[in-house]
C-alpha cells in the first residue's frame, strides 16, 4: 500500500512571498489533515477534511492560509503572504475511519521563511 | 490548562530498563487515544492505540485511566532503537485531533 506523498520536501521562501504544498493521502482514505509542526511541538492541526468537505479549520490562520481538496482526494495548502514564524514542518495526514482513528502520515515539508 | 499536557522530559535510562510516560487530557468527552513515535526529523508513526481494558504489543503496553483522565505507555526492556519522542494523541469525537507536545526517550548502552 503506497503511503501518504507530500511534495516539495523541503522549501526555502522570503517573508511576504507565496508557497504552497501537495498532498495525496493513502487510496481510500475520505479524511485528510494538515498539521503544522514547529520545532521541540506536537503537531498542530491547521484543517481537517472529510471528503472534499471542511470538517475542522479552527485554527487555520484565515487571513493568510488557504487550503482546498477537489474532488476528495489530492490537497493543497497555500500560504500567502508568509510570515517568520511560519517556519515549520507541514505534515498531511490521512485516515480510513474517520476523525477518530489512527492516522497516517507524509514525510512532511519542511519550509523555512527567510 | 493545556489540552493534552505530557512530560517533555528528556528521560534518559540505560538499555534494558522499564521507562513510563504518563499523558492527561481535559475532555472528558474524549473517545479514542494513540501514542505515536517520531524520530528526529521524521514523521510521526503510529505506535498503537489505547484501549479502555489497556493493551499489550509486545514491550509496550498502554493504558487508559477515564476517572482520572489520562493515558499511559510503558517500555519494557528499553533498546537504543526505543530513542525517540512519544506523542500521546487524544481524539474527541466531533471534536480536532490533538497532539501532545511529546516525551523525549533517550536510551543509552
Amino acid at each position: 500500500e503506497a503511503g501518504v506523498a507530500q511534495s516539495p520536501r523541503y522549501k526555502i521562501i522570503e517573508k511576504r512571498q507565496s508557497v504552497a504544498f501537495w498532498c495525496n493521502p493513502i487510496s481510500g482514505h475520505a479524511t485528510l489533515y494538515w498539521y503544522q509542526q514547529i520545532l521541540g511541538q506536537g503537531p498542530k492541526l491547521l484543517i481537517q477534511f472529510q471528503n472534499n468537505g471542511v470538517v475542522d479549520d479552527s485554527q487555520l490562520p484565515k487571513d493568510r492560509f488557504s487550503a482546498e481538496r477537489l474532488k476528495g482526494v489530492d490537497s493543497t495548502l497555500k500560504i500567502q503572504p508568509a510570515k517568520l514564524e511560519d517556519s515549520a514542518v507541514y505534515l498531511c495526514a490521512s485516515s480510513q475511519t474517520g476523525g477518530w482513528g489512527p492516522q497516517h502520515f507524509g514525510d512532511g515539508t519542511r519550509l523555512s521563511i527567510l | 490548562r493545556k489540552e493534552v499536557e505530557q512530560d517533555p522530559g528528556p528521560f534518559n535510562v540505560p538499555e534494558g530498563a522499564t521507562v513510563a510516560f504518563n499523558c492527561t487530557y481535559s475532555n472528558s468527552a474524549s473517545q479514542s487515544f494513540f501514542w505515536y513515535r517520531q524520530d528526529c526529523r521524521k514523521e510521526p508513526k503510529l505506535l498503537m492505540s489505547v484501549y479502555s481494558s489497556g493493551n499489550e504489543d509486545g514491550r509496550f503496553t498502554a493504558q487508559l485511566n477515564r476517572a482520572s483522565q489520562y493515558i499511559s505507555l510503558l517500555i519494557r526492556d528499553s533498546k537504543l532503537s526505543d530513542s525517540a519522542t512519544y506523542l500521546c494523541v487524544v481524539n474527541p469525537r466531533g471534536f480536532k485531533t490533538i497532539f501532545g507536545a511529546g516525551t523525549r526517550l533517550f536510551v543509552k548502552a
